[in-house]
């Protein structure tokens, strides 16, 4: 097992709460990444980082926004949380070289009502 | 760009049976191949990767991959299937092209093991 950490593994909150993902990882790796996965199994970059203070947004747009002031530290926040946010959130992250693997925190299922 | 493909949402086998599950992939110079395993409410876990050498390559579980340049392949194939092999698995290919570097994930394709 990867030592990445993702918590709460489960929420279910109210529409127009404000919401912090936390994702932690032991490893000093220096890229880290979030994913949503939509119910039909489907994987989508949202955000990554390269490193401390650097932040960049992915494929999939996203109203979620993400900091990295810790290399071991890549929360991501949602201000007002929708329905529409409802999936699962999947941090991971990876060393520096291309063939390096990419491990995957346990996952965050997020159900807004 | 790169891409992954998985040609099969769903694949069902018998325990005992060998399973296969397909992976093809387009990219411009060598890729770099990784297979992940997904079990229900959990993240996605590495089984195994091709960067360079032997076609074949061994992961965990007893799963391995074949490496096939000319057909742009990567199958994901086991002898001998069990139930708890249940689960959904990905193919993915490593991404270079729109200024960083980034994994390209295939749709999934789900195994079902039956008794």
């Amino acid at each position: 097992e990867a030592d990445i950490y993702q918590t709460p593994r489960y929420l279910v909150i109210g529409t127009g709460k404000k919401i912090t993902l936390e994702c932690s990882q032991t490893m000093g790796h220096d890229k880290m990444y979030w994913y949503q996965q939509d119910p039909g199994m489907e994987l989508h970059l949202i955000h990554y980082s390269y490193g401390v203070n650097s932040t960049e947004k992915g494929d999939l747009s996203s109203e979620s926004t993400v900091s990295r002031i810790r290399t071991e530290h890549f929360p991501l926040t949602l201000e007002s949380a929708r329905p529409s946010h409802t999936s699962q959130y999947l941090c991971a992250s990876r060393r520096t070289g291309p063939a390096d693997t990419q491990y995957f925190g346990p996952g965050t299922r997020l159900t807004v009502l | 760009a790169q891409s992954v493909a998985q040609p099969e949402d769903q694949v069902n086998v018998a325990e005992g049976n060998p399973l296969t599950v397909k992976c093809t992939y387009s990219v411009s110079g060598n890729p770099y191949l990784f297979w992940y395993v997904q079990y229900p409410n959990r993240g996605l876990q590495f089984l195994l990767k091709y960067i360079t050498g032997d076609n074949l390559v061994k992961g965990s579980y007893g799963f391995e991959a074949e490496f096939n340049k000319s057909q742009t392949s990567f199958h994901l194939k086991k002898p001998s299937a069990l139930v708890s092999d249940s689960a959904l698995y990905f193919c993915a290919v490593r991404d270079w092209t729109g200024g960083y570097n980034k994994l390209i994930f295939g749709a999934g394709t789900r195994l079902a093991v039956h008794p």
